[in-house]
């Protein structure tokens, strides 16, 4: 059964720092995977969408990279700002696949203070 | 634009009683999707709809049921709450299964239940 880990559950740190959460899933056969961002009192936004074949996306300041072989993902925020805190999940899709099978990992949650 | 709203935020229950979440959607899509948040977990699947008038399980169906009469309405039924019920309950909506960057999943801004 497919599991998805985030590490750490809660991360602190200055603005201005660049920052990497890491996602990790126990089986690399995934169609996709994805970032979302939670904020309190708010639903899940889509962050970055990264399909099997590709490598890493990026978006701004966020980039994120896949490793399907070692079942990781790394979302990269560079320099960042009061405004990045919030909580941010990454979830996968099994091959063949869709919405209905997305798995979510826990989160990490993210405070950046000025 | 209101995207998917859910009603309501916040609610309160004692054992056995019974409650329905509604979930609101005003983007024409055909999917919509019900999960629940807890502590410590990813959001895990309650159940689905592929359009109106279906529902299908996801991974944690027990002890609630769905309806979708209504293309933009996707309504969760609690009929005997239990304290295993507490959490935190998200809509979601898409315009087909198809997961990519075209068709992002929306999602409502929850639904807080607490049961005692």
């Amino acid at each position: 059964k497919q599991e998805v880990t985030q590490i750490p559950a809660a991360l602190s740190v200055p603005e201005g720092e660049n920052l990497v959460l890491n996602c990790s899933f126990t089986d690399s056969a995934i169609y996709n995977l994805q970032w979302f961002r939670q904020d309190p009192g708010k639903g899940l936004t889509s962050l970055l969408l990264i399909q099997s074949s590709q490598r890493e996306q990026t978006s701004g300041r966020l980039n994120a990279s896949l490793d399907k072989s070692s079942g990781r993902s790394t979302l990269y925020i560079a320099a960042s700002q009061p405004g990045d805190s919030a909580t941010y999940l990454c979830a996968v899709i099994p091959p063949l696949g869709g919405y209905n099978k997305l798995i979510f990992g826990a989160g990490t949650r993210l405070a950046v203070h000025p | 634009n209101a995207g998917v709203t859910q009603t309501p935020k916040f609610r309160v229950l004692k054992t056995g009683q019974s409650m329905t979440l509604l979930c609101a959607q005003d983007m024409n899509h055909e999917y919509m999707y019900w999960y629940r948040q807890d502590p410590g977990m990813g959001l895990r699947l309650i159940h689905y709809s592929v359009g109106e008038g279906t529902t299908a399980k996801g991974e944690v169906p027990d002890g609630y049921n769905v309806s979708r009469l209504k293309k933009q309405n996707f309504l969760l039924g609690l009929e005997s709450a239990a304290p295993s019920q507490t959490s935190v309950y998200f809509c979601a909506s898409s315009y087909s299964q198809e997961s990519s960057g075209a068709n992002v999943l929306t999602f409502g801004a929850g639904s807080r239940l607490t049961v005692l």
